[in-house]
């Protein structure tokens, strides 16, 4: 079955428009963790966030924000004000506490920012 | 700064060939990792590594193996390429986890292979 979902395959914006990407979990676990990695153009996925399943508190860093909510197995990522550099493919990944080494991701989101 | 660094970030090899894939971290981790990346798939895990001479099957081992002779080295070999194994392959590191605290990876620039 699969564990992380992001249903948005592609979405384009333009400049200072504010984009949330969704990223819905399935798991069993009642411990877990959530990831976000950014992959830019150049390839190499870049880490942004973790967060444990204990943690529901939104969390903001920047112009970027996450929203958990377990009540809807949901982890979205919304940045603010985007900039082009932002234009990128977007992962989400879960990690269950007892199986801490694998990594389920989804199939990614491509960002497009346009000036 | 974590680093992973990977052999190539391009190749391109023949059908029937072995192929090399090596990854290098300098931060000392205990796991290592080598993906796929194909369009629409996401990352998907070929096989792990969790301590030197250790290793384990991912979800798509068929065709490759991988070699950890050291702590900072991971190599990921195709045995014979076929033109089916043509894709992005991302290294990853990230320290020894530990039941309730899972540990994020850090990836390297990705090597894009081609078989012809």
């Amino acid at each position: 079955a699969q564990k992380v979902t992001q249903a948005q395959t592609e979405i384009s914006v333009v400049e200072k428009e504010d984009v949330t990407l969704d990223c819905v979990y399935e798991t069993r676990d009642t411990t877990y963790y959530l990831f976000w990695y950014k992959q830019p153009p150049s390839g190499e996925l870049v880490f942004l966030i973790r967060r444990n399943s204990f943690d529901e508190q939104n969390e903001i860093s920047g112009r970027y924000s996450w929203n958990f909510q377990k009540s809807t197995s949901s982890f979205n990522f919304t940045i603010t004000a985007s900039q082009v550099v932002d234009s990128a493919v977007y992962f989400c990944a879960l990690s269950e506490a007892y199986n801490f080494n694998k990594f389920y991701f989804g199939s990614g989101t491509k960002l497009n920012v346009k000036p | 700064d974590v680093k992973v660094t990977q052999s190539s970030r391009y190749l391109v090899k023949r059908t029937g060939e072995k192929v090399f894939l090596e990854c290098v971290q300098d931060m000392d981790h205990e796991n290592m990792f080598w993906y796929r990346q194909d369009p629409g798939l996401g990352l998907r895990l070929i096989y792990f590594s969790y301590d030197v001479k250790m290793k384990e099957k991912g979800d798509i081992p068929e065709g490759y193996s991988v070699s950890r002779e050291k702590k900072e080295r991971f190599s990921l070999i195709l045995e014979s390429a076929s033109t089916n194994q043509t894709s992005m392959y991302l290294c990853a590191s990230s320290p020894a986890g530990t039941v309730g605290t899972n540990r994020e990876q850090y990836f390297g620039p990705g090597t894009r292979l081609t078989v012809t």
